[in-house]
């Protein structure tokens, strides 16, 4: 299984536009690259998946180089709501889970 | 998307007793669902996949006899915790896969705290 390196935090204020990226430099041809959003006692909740290039869904765009040796999760205009830990999971049913980055959405 | 559920999302026991807690998916049918751990301030811990109609499988270091998991139908799993112990305290959560064969989206419920006093 591919192993994912993320930022353990990043700050962020009301109306920017954030950016998470996660490494994953020995990821598989047919692996996918999934996101996961978790609020404190709660569980994950998807938020987006992409294979190469560039997804974009209501919620997040990914965005994913032609080598899919990282990719990054972008949340348009982030507000207090946002602040949770983001998951980046990669391989086709991946059960695994990294550390997560921790986002603080500030006023 | 697809819902799973969890009940109870919380519960407090004495040590020494069993808690089980139940993981329903309740508009598709699931035939693996995963059930994991987390402590606070950490990552969720991947502790079993449950399969329907068969055993489930453990990841190393987890008890199956202490974290007892049954699948009877495509809609229900269950977790057990059997002789709690105050250690055994932490948030569990279930989820299950939908989708396509290269998709591997996972859908989670909504956790169960249990607290062993």
């Amino acid at each position: 299984l591919a192993k994912t390196t993320q930022p353990i935090s990043m700050d962020s204020y009301e109306g920017q536009e954030v950016n998470i990226t996660c490494s994953h430099n020995n990821i598989a041809t047919n692996d996918y690259i999934t996101w996961y959003q978790q609020f404190p006692s709660q569980g994950p909740r998807f938020i987006i998946q992409g294979y190469k290039t560039k997804v974009t869904n209501e919620v997040a765009s990914l965005f994913i180089p032609a080598d899919r040796k990282s990719s990054t999760l972008s949340l348009p205009r982030v507000s207090l709501s946002d602040t949770a830990v983001y998951y980046c999971l990669v391989g086709k049913g991946n059960l695994i889970f990294g550390k997560g980055t921790k986002l603080s959405v500030k006023p | 998307g697809a819902v799973v559920s969890q009940h109870p999302s919380w519960v407090i026991c004495k040590s020494g007793t069993s808690v089980k807690i139940e993981c329903r998916s309740l508009d598709f049918q699931a035939t693996t669902m995963f059930w994991y751990r987390q402590f606070p301030k950490q990552s969720l811990m991947l502790m079993a996949t449950s399969n329907e109609g068969s055993k489930a499988t453990y990841e190393q270091g987890v008890e199956k006899d202490k974290f007892l998991i049954n699948h009877a139908s495509l809609t229900l799993s269950t977790l057990t915790v059997t002789s709690a112990h105050p250690e055994d305290s932490s948030f569990y959560i279930c989820s299950a896969s939908f989708g396509g064969p290269n998709t591997g989206e996972l859908f989670f419920g909504e956790g169960s705290r249990l607290t062993v006093l």
